[in-house]
Order: C-alpha cells, then sequence, then structure tokens
C-alpha cells in the first residue's frame, strides 16, 4: 500500500461531457503528478501540481485540467471528453525536496462512449 | 531525457531467474535508473534504483556496467505473482520527486507454473 488513494474506481461517460477524478496524496507530500495510461502503453505525464500550482505539464490539451487542495488532495478535470480519453488516469504522490521516488495510487478506469 | 529501449515481453517459469535487460545508450551523468512494476489495474510500483555496479534489495538485483549504457534487473526465483509489467526510466535523482517520469512500453514479463 502507498498511501494513496484515488476515486472513483470506475467511472463511464459519454463524448462531450466533463469529469473530475480525486486523488488523495500520501500524508506530508506536497507535490501531486497525473498521468494517463492508455491500454497496453505506459503512464503518460499529464501535468504535476506543488504547493497548489501547477509545476510542468506534458503534451495534453487545454481541457485537461487540475487543482491542489491545501490539505495536499487534487483533482483531475477533464472537459469535452473524445473517445480517446479512455483510459486508466493515475496520481502519484511525493515529497519535493527529498531524493526519493512517485507513490501511485491504485487509479482511475475511465471509459468514454 | 535518455530514452530506454527494453524487450517487450518475456516468458519465464516459476523458481527462476528472470533478468530484463534496459538499453539507454544517451543516459546523462546526472542520471540515475529506476524500476517500476506494474500489475495490471494497478499503478507503478517503485522496486529499484541505481547509479553504478550493483544494487541489491529484498526484492531485486540491478547490474549497471560501467558504460552506463544498459543495465539489468534481475528477479531471482520468480514466482506467479511476479507476472506484471516491468519499467525501466532514466533520469536525475536528485529531480525525481519533483519531476515527471517518463514511460516506455515496458517488459510484459509471464510467469508460467
Amino acid at each position: 500500500e502507498t498511501g494513496v488513494t484515488q476515486s472513483p474506481t470506475h467511472l463511464i461517460k459519454t463524448r462531450g461531457q466533463q469529469v473530475t477524478l480525486r486523488c488523495s496524496s500520501q500524508s506530508g507530500h506536497n507535490t501531486v503528478s497525473w498521468y494517463q495510461q492508455a491500454l497496453g502503453q505506459g503512464p503518460q505525464f499529464i501535468f504535476q501540481y506543488y504547493r497548489e500550482e501547477e509545476n510542468g505539464r506534458g503534451n495534453f490539451p487545454p481541457r485537461f485540467s487540475g487543482l491542489q487542495f491545501p490539505n495536499y488532495s487534487s483533482e483531475l478535470n477533464v472537459n469535452a471528453l473524445e473517445l480517446d480519453d479512455s483510459a486508466l488516469y493515475l496520481c502519484a504522490s511525493s515529497l519535493d525536496g527529498v531524493v526519493d521516488t512517485q507513490y501511485f495510487g491504485p487509479g482511475t478506469r475511465l471509459t468514454v462512449l | 531525457l535518455a530514452k530506454t529501449t527494453q524487450p517487450i515481453s518475456m516468458d519465464s517459469y516459476e523458481g527462476q531467474e528472470v533478468n530484463i535487460t534496459c538499453s539507454h545508450n544517451n543516459i546523462a551523468t546526472n542520471d540515475y535508473i529506476t524500476w517500476y512494476q506494474q500489475f495490471p489495474s494497478q499503478g507503478p510500483r517503485f522496486i529499484i534504483q541505481g547509479y553504478k555496479t550493483k544494487v541489491t534489495n529484498e526484492v531485486a538485483s540491478l547490474f549497471i556496467p560501467a558504460d552506463r549504457k544498459s543495465s539489468t534487473l534481475s528477479l531471482p526465483r520468480v514466482s506467479l505473482s511476479d507476472t506484471a509489467v516491468y519499467y525501466c526510466l532514466v533520469g536525475d535523482q536528485i529531480k525525481a520527486a519533483g519531476n515527471k517520469l517518463t514511460f516506455g512500453g515496458g517488459t510484459r514479463v509471464l510467469v508460467k507454473p
């Protein structure tokens, strides 16, 4: 167990809808990163938040957005869902400034119909 | 970021040793080599990290030759529960906690009875 939790576990949406995924970081971790993992591929970096500010972004359009809260929980929001957004969404928490790894949650499986 | 190349899949049998080699020809001086394990519908889990020569922990060993252009993850006496995808990553350890992780396609290891 990594101490990182995500909700919901599974989610089904239709094209054009909006979705919010949630992540609770490991206690004390001030950095959260979000990844998208399509079936059969490795996780792809979406963006990272450090102390409630976006701190780096991968090659994803602006309809992917996020929030990090003072208690270090976070959200990933995706607007105008497309079929290709169907994937496993992973969050990973870490403690910036400490030589350490990132701890991943179990992920949210999003299916867009 | 250094690109990594690893075999797509490997089959093994219970009790055997599994060795997965990863190529990273353009690894930088500050880069460390990190391996993650991922079970289906779960987030990746940190296995081991090293810079040069050999690193061993309770789960695996990591062998890195002097030129550091490749590395080999060794899983001793695998069991069925070691069936997973194994990812090799290369990056600056000091920034590891705050940096994005770049995953390749990974190696799918199937352990047979």
